[in-house]
């Protein structure tokens, strides 16, 4: 089953604007991941941020967590056209037993128009 | 180059007719993971596996075997493949789990 749920589905910006994506999760978990996947392709970690942190930044992505909410945004600064791309939200569960799952968001799918 | 290589990138076969997908990587990571991806369904963990002999059922491991024999391959196999498998499948591996994964190219799988 799906974790988290993505917020936009859709992103339309000029280059050179921030985008704004948010990530909605159900379950307490370990740390939540951004990853980044170009169409059809293998998808690219961008950043992780821990249960216990609040903010990440890492070159122009800056993500916040929060965990009270269930909730993390990604902020992607100063866009340009190659940040074109979908954005997923994953987060590593804490389960009853020692295995622990990666379980991805539904997306938002990022145009940055020139 | 540290990467995970999946192989082949893409697959015609038909119904019931065994297939496999391997998967390897070269950075000796613990945590390794099968997806697939399908319009409007996002991605979808098959099987997990966090060491050598140790796999786990993700969320849709029907139809689907694996098995961890050695630290770098965890090949995906798919007994008697049905047309509903067909997707674009992605391996993925990690250090541990406080790390984020790396992932393969993909393998669009077509079962006709």
């Amino acid at each position: 089953s799906q974790q988290g749920e993505e917020d936009p589905q859709a992103l339309s910006i000029q280059e050179g604007e921030n985008a704004t994506m948010n990530c909605s999760y159900k379950t307490s978990i370990n740390n939540l991941q951004w990853y980044r996947q170009n169409s059809g392709r293998g998808l690219v970690h961008l950043i992780l941020i821990r249960s216990n942190e609040r903010e990440k930044h890492s070159g122009r992505l800056r993500v916040t967590l929060d965990t009270s909410k269930k909730s993390s945004s990604l902020l992607i600064t100063a866009s340009r056209a190659a940040d074109t791309a979908s954005y997923f939200c994953a987060t590593v569960s804490i389960s009853s037993g020692s295995a622990r799952q990666l379980t991805f968001g539904s997306g938002t799918q990022l145009t940055v128009l020139p | 180059e540290a990467q995970v290589t999946q192989n082949p990138r893409y697959l015609i076969t038909v119904t019931g007719k065994k297939l496999t997908v391997t998967c390897s990587q070269n950075m000796n990571h613990e945590y390794m993971s099968w997806y697939r991806q399908d319009p409007g369904l996002g991605l979808r963990q098959i099987y997990y596996s966090m060491n050598v002999e140790v796999t786990d059922k993700g969320d849709v491991p029907e139809g689907y075997k694996v098995s961890r024999k050695e630290k770098r391959n965890f090949p995906l196999i798919l007994e008697s493949p049905s047309p509903n498998q067909t997707s674009l499948y992605f391996c993925a591996s990690s250090p541990q789990e406080s790390y984020g994964y790396t992932f393969g190219s993909g393998t669009r799988l077509t079962v006709v």
